[in-house]
């Protein structure tokens, strides 16, 4: 069994798009992260939500709004897709309590044309 | 959060042990210290964590001074499969505490 999955794996789309990513985890996690690793391979946590609750937001743009509509569920909507926003997405979760240890899906390669 | 500064390749040969050191002079009293291994078109897995002294598992080791303003990560005995980026992270190991991953360090495992 797949402990964080994500789909899709890979995504092609065009600017000004509007795509969603899901993510699910079967690890009984309370906390679920979005991460995006750049071409430099830099991986930076963009959200963090804790029992569905957003924790950590940071500094991304608008047009990325996650969603949680149960602990086990992390989606990340896309609006008006841009050329910067082609990575690499990560979903994770972690128990959340007293270490840092994170399960992390096998990524979602987005790439706007 | 506490910045950590590693090497940003290093070469190894089957059968070596490789030492990959990451600095983090700013820890704070509340942080752990973690790596984890990334291959390619993968998401990075979990190593081993440490917060002072000596951890062992069945995959490296983490030695940790007692300053724990560094710290390194020893991987027994490399083979090929073992060519991946490492990540050392430093953190508060609370509840919503988020996970600043560096640069990392790419290992090339050769023949």
């Amino acid at each position: 069994d797949t402990a964080v999955s994500q789909t899709p794996k890979y995504l092609v789309t065009q600017m000004g798009n509007d795509k969603s990513i899901k993510c699910e985890q079967n690890l009984g996690h309370d906390t679920m992260y979005w991460y995006k690793q750049d071409s430099k391979k830099f991986l930076k946590i963009m959200f963090s939500y804790n029992n569905k609750e957003l924790i950590i937001n940071e500094t991304v743009p608008n047009r990325f709004s996650p969603k949680s509509p149960d602990k086990a569920h992390l989606n990340l909507h896309i609006n008006s897709l841009e050329l910067g926003d082609s990575a690499v997405y990560f979903c994770a979760s972690s128990t959340g309590t007293g270490n840092t240890e994170a399960f992390f899906g096998q990524g979602t390669r987005l790439t706007v044309v | 959060l506490a910045k950590t500064t590693q090497p940003i390749s290093m070469d190894s040969y089957e059968g070596q042990e490789v030492n990959i050191t990451c600095s983090h002079n700013n820890i704070a009293t509340n942080d752990y210290i973690t790596w984890y291994q990334q291959f390619p078109s993968q998401g990075p897995r979990f190593i081993i964590q440490g917060y002072k002294t000596k951890v062992t598992n069945e995959v490296a080791s983490l030695f940790i001074p007692a300053d724990r303003k560094s710290s390194t990560l020893s991987l027994p005995r490399v083979s090929l499969s073992d060519t991946a980026v490492y990540y050392c992270l430093v953190g508060p190991g609370a509840a919503g505490n988020k996970l600043t991953f560096g640069g990392g360090t790419r290992v090339l495992v050769k023949p």
